[in-house]
């Protein structure tokens, strides 16, 4: 399995909190990624990260921001909570885009009350 | 936009019997890449099967395997021989070469009935 450490696992925060979900590597893979899951929708792309300091939009990004200051962590940030923001967190990484294939984390539960 | 299609919300199978699968995408791509992701109760994203669009041979991996209809963009999944612990929800992808996103289905969950 790939080592890919998500933490929290769950969390249950208010409405206006801030929130910060850790994904932590030991693969040193370039990509990173963090998808939400809900029912209906299948997994969808928040933002990834192709190095150091280099991250972009995916296709949820707005109430979202990311950051990538080592190889090994991408943080997720919902600056102010909404309950629109209850979801399952996803963070996948990948070593090359040739070969495509993305492992995941084992996610996190997170409840916005 | 390229999209990913999974109809069945929900499949069942007797235990031993085979079932499929279906997934369908749009692209006007010409490389991509498709593949079957398996979530048990765990929430644990596993990678099933992965398909090469320039490869006409299908994909097998043990008692799962693909039929990769390139011109009709249909990518179902045939699990043979199931097994109690291949219910999950499955999710089919796609994504095109050179690129980072995965685009997924709204998936399919499978019961395998003893």
């Amino acid at each position: 399995d790939a080592g890919i450490t998500q933490s929290p696992r769950h969390k249950v925060t208010e409405t206006g909190t801030p929130v910060t979900l850790r994904c932590h590597q030991t693969e040193n893979h370039r990509y990173m990624y963090w998808y939400r899951q809900d029912p209906g929708h299948g997994l969808r792309l928040i933002h990834y990260s192709y190095g150091v300091k280099d991250t972009d939009k995916g296709e949820v990004s707005d109430g979202y921001s990311v950051s990538r200051s080592k190889t090994e962590d991408f943080l997720l940030t919902l600056e102010s909570a909404t309950s629109s923001q209850t979801s399952v967190y996803f963070c996948a990484i990948s070593d090359s885009i040739a070969k495509n294939i993305q492992y995941f984390g084992a996610g996190t539960r997170l409840s916005v009350l | 936009a390229q999209t990913v299609t999974q109809s069945q919300p929900e499949m069942s199978v007797q235990e031993a019997e085979t079932v499929t699968l279906s997934c369908t995408y749009d692209t006007s791509e010409s490389d991509y890449y498709l593949f079957w992701y398996k979530q048990p109760p765990s929430r644990q994203m596993i990678l099933v099967i992965r398909q090469e669009a320039y490869k006409q041979q299908n994909a097998t991996e043990n008692r799962f395997s693909v039929n990769f209809q390139k011109a009709a963009k249909s990518f179902s999944l045939k699990i043979s021989d199931s097994q109690l612990g291949d219910a999950a929800m499955y999710f089919c992808a796609y994504t095109t070469s050179g690129t980072y996103k995965y685009i997924f289905g709204t998936g399919t969950r499978l019961k395998v009935l003893a």
